[in-house]
């Protein structure tokens, strides 16, 4: 397997300026997390998703950031309008069901930095 | 007051030296107790696992649990270069919230030949 997949893995923007991150989850797997790290705050789950429905979305920082899973192969997180405060990297990250696999183990994308300006 | 507490640090060794990296937690809900490991530039792997308290052993590495203390810690024995990576712990409550994790902050370790 592929592993999970992210696009694009670098993003420089203009404040203002439309964000959208992409992900594919590895297939079979039926969880899927968007994190968002940085040096202050260290690595913050964003959004959950069961089998493409929203489970938690309580670390969405504010209505400018928004998450969609359409099927069970992509989901896209999108920022508008960007900040320089969102400056960040972003990680994917998915996982089995319980039962299945060791517990809690999720798999990471290679992330998506991003840079607003 | 952050849910779980780890102190960046960074944290440098030379190459054979024990390496013990802590965190601290204050949600009694948490069961599961993880630990990831993050190279430069590079996704968080897992690296460890325990259920509840106890202590468990794969290879270098030792996870211990304290859930009386709220307290986890990873060791790392006879360490090496290859060992140089951000160190995340990360804990879940299970039930409900299954699938969700709290991670710390990360401590930043480098060991030197």
């Amino acid at each position: 397997d592929a592993g999970v997949i992210q696009s694009p893995r670098h993003e420089v923007t203009e404040m203002g300026q439309e964000v959208t991150l992409r992900c594919k989850p590895i297939s079979g797997h039926d969880y899927l997390f968007w994190y968002r790290q940085t040096m202050m705050r260290g690595l913050e789950l964003l959004i959950y998703f069961n089998n493409n429905v929203p489970i938690d979305d309580s670390g969405m920082p504010e209505d400018r950031f928004s998450a969609k899973m359409p099927n069970a192969s992509f989901s896209t997180l999108k920022i508008q309008p960007s900040e320089p405060r969102d400056s960040a990297v972003y990680f994917c990250a998915s996982s089995l069901q319980p039962g299945q696999g060791t517990p809690y183990e999720q798999y990471f994308g290679p992330g998506t930095r991003l840079t607003v300006t | 007051q952050k849910e779980v507490e780890q102190d960046p640090g960074p944290l440098s060794v030379p190459e054979g030296a024990i390496v013990s990296l802590n965190c601290t937690y204050s949600n009694s809900a948490f069961q599961y107790f993880m630990w990831y490991r993050q190279y430069s530039r590079k996704g968080p792997e897992l690296l460890m696992y325990t259920y509840s308290s106890g202590n468990k052993e794969d290879g270098r590495f030792t996870a211990q649990v304290d859930k009386s203390s709220k307290y986890i810690s990873l060791f790392i024995r006879d360490s090496q270069p290859s060992d140089s990576a951000t160190y995340l712990c990360a804990m879940g409550a299970g039930g409900t919230s299954y699938g969700k994790l709290t991670f710390g902050q990360g401590t930043i370790l480098t060991v030197h030949p």
